[in-house]
């Protein structure tokens, strides 16, 4: 089992770029998330995806648009970006809900200039 | 929603000293607290949870205690090792139940 899988693991962008940030997982779970990781902030949730087919804004949704493809994907695009998104990016996956152990990706770093 | 303070941000012990990381938390529905370590570059992992009705949870060298009536709850390190030393988070879910992340200890441990 691969577990949960995130591209790119780097990216530099310019301020008005666009890009999607794909994860995958084999673990069959129901409910996948996008976490943004900042110095001294913790992680903070963009957006989450309780089960295939709904999507829910998190804490931090501005900015960022996410698609759970199917069961097992679930993208985070940014439309526009911009500097105070250069960030590490993390998805994750539970088998329902926030109430069960949370499998993180191994991050993507993005730089926005 | 729900915050979650953690202190302290820096922690640096001696090897086989121990450590301690609290949490404090608003939300009185929260019932589930699980406590991740991160080493640099690496993703975060679960290291132990609690849920709210268990007062104390421990696993070899790991505790973590709750006290609900205080909305806090605490990770207890003992006899640390050189690879203790990262990030740790502690986390408690919200009423619709998303968790929400303190904002981390660095923790260090001198050989």
């Amino acid at each position: 089992n691969a577990g949960v899988t995130q591209t790119p693991k780097f990216q530099v962008l310019k301020t008005g770029q666009s890009m999607t940030l794909q994860c995958a997982q084999d673990m069959n779970h129901n409910s996948m998330y996008w976490y943004r990781q900042d110095p001294g902030m913790g992680l903070r949730l963009i957006y989450y995806s309780a089960s295939e087919g709904t999507t829910d804004k998190g804490e931090v949704p501005n900015g960022y648009n996410v698609s759970r493809l199917n069961k097992r994907e679930f993208s985070l695009r940014l439309e526009s970006a911009a500097p105070s998104q250069t960030s590490v990016y993390f998805c994750a996956s539970s088998d329902w809900g926030g109430n069960e152990k949370l499998f993180f990706g191994s991050g993507t770093q993005l730089s926005v200039l | 929603g729900e915050n979650v303070e953690q202190h302290p941000s820096t922690l640096s012990v001696q090897e086989g000293d121990s450590a301690v990381i609290k949490c404090t938390y608003s939300d009185s529905a929260s019932n589930y607290f699980p406590w991740y370590k991160q080493e640099l570059g690496k993703r975060p992992q679960l290291i132990i949870d609690i849920r709210s009705n268990v007062g104390e949870k421990k696993d070899q060298r790991i505790a973590v205690t709750l006290n609900k009536t205080a909305k806090h709850f605490s990770l207890h390190i003992t006899e640390t090792q050189p690879e203790d030393s990262a990030v740790y988070f502690c986390a408690a879910t919200d009423a619709g139940n998303m968790l929400t992340f303190g904002g981390g200890t660095r923790l260090m441990v001198k050989p």
